[in-house]
């Protein structure tokens, strides 16, 4: 059974640093891309990047890049997304989702992680 | 990078009725690479339809998908009382971002 876990919520101040986890299980972790999903409170779902954790081959979406990175430790089967200095913007739920496949054609979310709720303060 | 227009934002509906839902795109999407996914309040998304008509596994066969190019439709034949959730439209594929829509919330009346 394919399982995403993500690390617990996070509580912290505008301008700390910050890395969440997502540990795949029930598959072979280095053969599917890997994805973020950022979802602020009551708002919709927003596509912040994917990785092929074989290679750490990343793709952010414009509205991201730079903001966050994307990264993986395929030893340990865990797919990460870190902050160099918080905003009270980053306020959110995120979620690491799979891919179906490796194929394009599959490229939707077939599987997701429950969430890690992040809360930035001043 | 395409926008995807979703309508409409609230949809009323009692249990039984039948829900229409859009999700319009700002330029044609590729090989109909259109999935749909619902959210219930604090759960992730869950996949429904993949390929604009293809149901995922284990969805009930009252949702269905349509559309292709611009103009996509998930259309749910009789609203179950659990169907009552956020609904998310997403174009997939080789050329990122794959960008969602914003979302129809579906209401009880």
């Amino acid at each position: 059974e394919v399982q995403l876990v993500q690390s617990g919520a996070e509580v912290k101040k505008t301008g700390e640093s910050l890395k969440i986890s997502c540990e795949g299980s029930g598959y072979r972790f280095h053969n599917y891309w890997i994805g973020w999903v950022r979802q602020m409170p009551g708002k919709g779902l927003e596509w912040m990047g994917i990785i092929w954790p074989g290679d750490s081959d990343t793709r952010y979406s414009p509205s991201f890049q730079g903001q966050v990175t994307i990264s993986v430790d395929k030893s340990i089967n865990t797919a990460y997304l870190q902050w160099s200095s918080l905003k009270a913007s980053d306020t959110a739920m995120y979620f690491c989702a799979r891919h179906k496949d490796v194929d394009s054609s599959n490229y939707y979310f077939a599987y997701w992680g429950q969430g890690t709720l992040v809360t930035v303060s001043s | 990078e395409i926008v995807l227009t979703q309508s409409p934002g609230t949809l009323s509906l009692s249990p039984g009725e039948r829900a229409t839902l859009s999700c319009r795109a700002s330029q044609r999407v590729f090989s109909n690479y259109l999935a749909w996914y619902q959210q219930r309040p604090g759960q992730p998304p869950r996949l429904l339809i993949y390929g604009a008509s293809s149901r995922a596994t284990g969805i009930p066969d009252r949702f269905s998908g349509s559309g292709s190019g611009t103009d996509f439709t998930l259309t749910i034949s009789r609203v179950e009382p659990e169907d009552f959730a956020v609904y998310f439209c997403q174009k997939y594929g080789s050329s990122p971002p794959n960008t969602f829509g914003q979302g129809t919330k579906l209401e009880i009346k």
